[in-house]
């Protein structure tokens, strides 16, 4: 099956901080989400983009999918902005990566 | 706007029990799919439904099942629990025209 890898496993940011999360998947693919996992267990769309660009505020998110790779970038980080960044693939039985533990201190 | 809503939140049951989670999509959608996350791991799929027809088998175990409902609503059956099924289990529903799944709060459930 396609397999998903997202760097850094870990990041720790001072407020204000910008940061930038990549998601590296092995095969082609028409359907890819970018989730938060907020310290509640929630996970949240943050943006389906399985080519282009899209903007959401302080969020942004870039995928090249002739080259297999999606960037996720948080400006101005706030501390709500901790949790658990997870990229996705597939339609039907979605495929997670292992995911970005984001730390963002005050 | 209406989310999915998922129920219980929480559940302590002991080994060997049996355990019911239910699931309502959001008005609308006609997918329903289950996943499970273990602690610290990311979600994995367990099963889909498509207008009341199983779609997709992920790594549902044996001891699982899952049904769609003529309401849409769906309901994933744990039987002969084990430690390890010890998990966050969330539900999600799309819409088949669409191409966003939404996730729901999700249910803990602790076997002891």
């Amino acid at each position: 099956g396609i397999q998903v890898e997202q760097s850094p496993p870990d990041l720790i940011l001072q407020e204000g901080a910008n940061s930038t999360l990549r998601c590296n998947f092995s095969d082609s693919v028409n359907n890819l989400q970018w989730f938060h996992q907020n310290p509640w267990g929630q996970l949240i769309n943050l943006f389906y983009i399985p080519s282009g660009t899209k903007q959401n505020g302080r969020l942004s998110a870039t995928t090249v999918a002739t080259e297999r790779y999606s960037l996720l970038y948080i400006s101005s980080s706030q501390t709500t902005d901790s949790g658990v960044y997870f990229c996705a693939v597939g339609a039907n039985d979605m495929r997670f990566g292992a995911g970005t533990r984001l730390t963002v201190k005050p | 706007a209406a989310g999915v809503i998922q129920s219980p939140r929480h559940l302590i049951k002991e080994k060997r029990e049996t355990a019911t989670l239910k699931c309502y999509p959001i008005p609308r959608h006609d997918t329903v799919y289950w996943y499970q996350q273990g602690p610290g791991q990311d979600p994995q799929f367990l099963i889909s439904f498509y207008e009341k027809m199983q779609s997709d088998k992920g790594s549902i175990p044996d001891r699982f099942s899952a049904q769609q409902f003529s309401d849409y609503h769906s309901e994933l059956n744990m039987s002969s629990l084990e430690l390890g099924d010890s998990a966050l289990y969330f539900c999600a529903s799309s819409y088949a025209g669409g191409n966003t799944i939404y996730f729901g709060e999700g249910s803990w459930l602790t076997v002891v």
